[in-house]
């Protein structure tokens, strides 16, 4: 199975700044099928990207996903107080689809 | 709008079987694949297995396939996930979610089903 690994495991940033986040695939995610979700504190996971760079119904355009086979980023401008969360990568490549470890977004 | 209504907590003995539900409303139940992903204390989203509820196809994890079964009930748009010969590392949120049939990414999610394995 494909092993995905996220980096940093905790970004500290303050509202306002930019992030970055990191996904590596331990070999290629086929056709970009690579999406990252977001989990606040006490909610379900919700889904903000798929197709690596394509934003899901609603997510506003401050969420950036790039990438391609084994490296992928998220990018969030303007970090608002309601992102600072978990958020995961997942790749649905190959059978069985599979999660990063997750990053922790916390305020600085 | 999509919800998705999982049944509550469970306490289980290790070698017990668990049968979580998951109900689905707000869209054409049989036009999605729900799936079942579970989350253990400090670790991963893991995706166990799910099912076509239209045509009843399933698909599992190799961990955890002869251990889970996914059914589904269209007449109730509910689906169950049963996991048998519990122990305690089976302890975790289970989580149901949908999915278009053609990809596994995840857009609705249930709220979570806590299952607590312990003798």
């Amino acid at each position: 199975e494909i092993v995905l690994t996220q980096s940093p495991d905790t970004l500290s940033l303050s509202p306002g700044e930019r992030a970055t986040l990191s996904c590596g695939a331990s070999q290629s995610v086929n056709n970009k099928y690579l999406a990252w979700y977001q989990q606040r504190p006490g909610q379900t996971p919700r889904v903000l990207i798929y197709g690596a760079s394509r934003r899901a119904t609603g997510i506003p355009a401050k969420f950036i996903g790039s990438g391609t086979g084994t490296d992928f980023a998220l990018t969030i401008d303007g970090l608002e107080p309601e992102d600072f969360a978990v958020y995961y990568c997942q790749q649905y490549s190959t059978s069985p689809p599979t999660f990063g470890q997750g990053t922790r977004l916390e305020v600085k | 709008q999509v919800q998705l209504v999982q049944s509550g907590a469970e306490v289980k003995k290790p070698g017990a079987s668990v049968k979580i539900s998951c109900t689905a409303s707000g869209y054409t139940f049989a036009t999605y694949v729900i799936h079942w992903v579970r989350q253990a204390p400090g670790q991963r989203l893991e995706w166990m297995g799910g099912i076509n509820a239209g045509n009843g196809d399933t698909k599992y994890s190799e961990k955890f396939q002869g251990r889970a079964t996914i059914t589904r009930d269209t007449s109730a748009s509910t689906v169950y996930m049963e996991l048998s010969s519990l122990r305690s590392e089976d302890t975790a949120l289970y989580y149901c979610a949908r999915g278009p049939i053609v990809a596994a990414i995840f857009d609705y999610w249930g709220q979570g089903a806590l299952v607590t394995v312990s003798s």
